[in-house]
């Protein structure tokens, strides 16, 4: 299985700063049509996954603009430019490329 | 807007069969290319993807679970269903139904979540 790695595990951050939560793939993501399946989620307690960012740098419709995905390969970065309160929870990197998906471990953001 | 919903036995025991139902609405099991995803997530672990069947019926599962998964659907009934035999403790986790997405190979909606307790 391709492990997905990620840090730090955990992240205190200052309301207003940014924070970057870095991801590291054990094989490259991009599958055999040249496309890089890399996906953020945001997960709050007692809730579901929430997706952020799809292949890469995609952000999905309602997702503040202060979210943004980068990389490539096997490494790949979430950038969060002002943390506000709402963005306290777990982040997870996924990658659909090769089966079975797998999830880093996640990253936990809270304020300082 | 889809949405999906997790149901069935929050506790199963030992060696028995763990079957749970996600009910779709605002959209068809039988529309795609989808694949209508098992995901899930023991108490303070990352999230481990179980299975999926796609839109033409195909099931695939996870190796490390491949012998004892069953997953199916019923369009009759817009659900697909997860099976799991011989359950442990390990099986132990929180359960979300997911549609996964061939574009993006990653799951916009979700169910909230079910959690099964395997104990005696």
């Amino acid at each position: 299985d391709v492990v997905m790695t990620q840090s730090p595990l955990s992240l205190p951050v200052t309301l207003g700063q940014a924070a970057s939560i870095a991801c590291r793939s054990s094989q490259s993501l991009v599958y055999v049509d040249g496309t890089t399946y890399l996906n953020w989620f945001h997960q709050r307690p007692g809730q579901s996954p929430r997706r952020l960012i799809y292949k890469v740098s995609n952000r999905d419709s309602g997702v503040p603009d202060r979210f943004s995905g980068s990389g490539s390969g096997t490494d790949f970065t979430l950038n969060i430019d002002r943390v506000e309160a709402e963005d306290v929870g777990l982040y997870y990197c996924m990658q659909g490329t090769h089966w079975p998906w797998t999830f880093g471990q996640g990253t936990k953001v809270e304020i300082k | 807007q889809v949405q999906l919903q997790e149901s069935g036995p929050g506790l199963v025991k030992p060696s028995q069969t763990l079957s749970l139902t996600c009910t779709v609405s605002g959209g068809s099991v039988s529309s795609g290319p989808f694949y209508w995803s098992w995901i899930r997530q023991p108490a303070g672990k990352e999230l481990e993807s179980i299975g999926h069947i796609y839109t033409s019926g195909s099931a695939t599962y996870n190796p490390s679970l491949k012998s004892r998964v069953t997953i199916s659907v019923d369009t009759s009934r817009n659900q697909f269903s997860l099976k799991l035999d011989s359950v442990t403790a390990a099986d132990t986790a929180v359960y979300f139904c997911a549609r996964f997405d061939r574009i993006t190979m990653s799951a916009k909606y979700w169910g909230p979540g079910t959690r099964v307790t395997v104990s005696p």
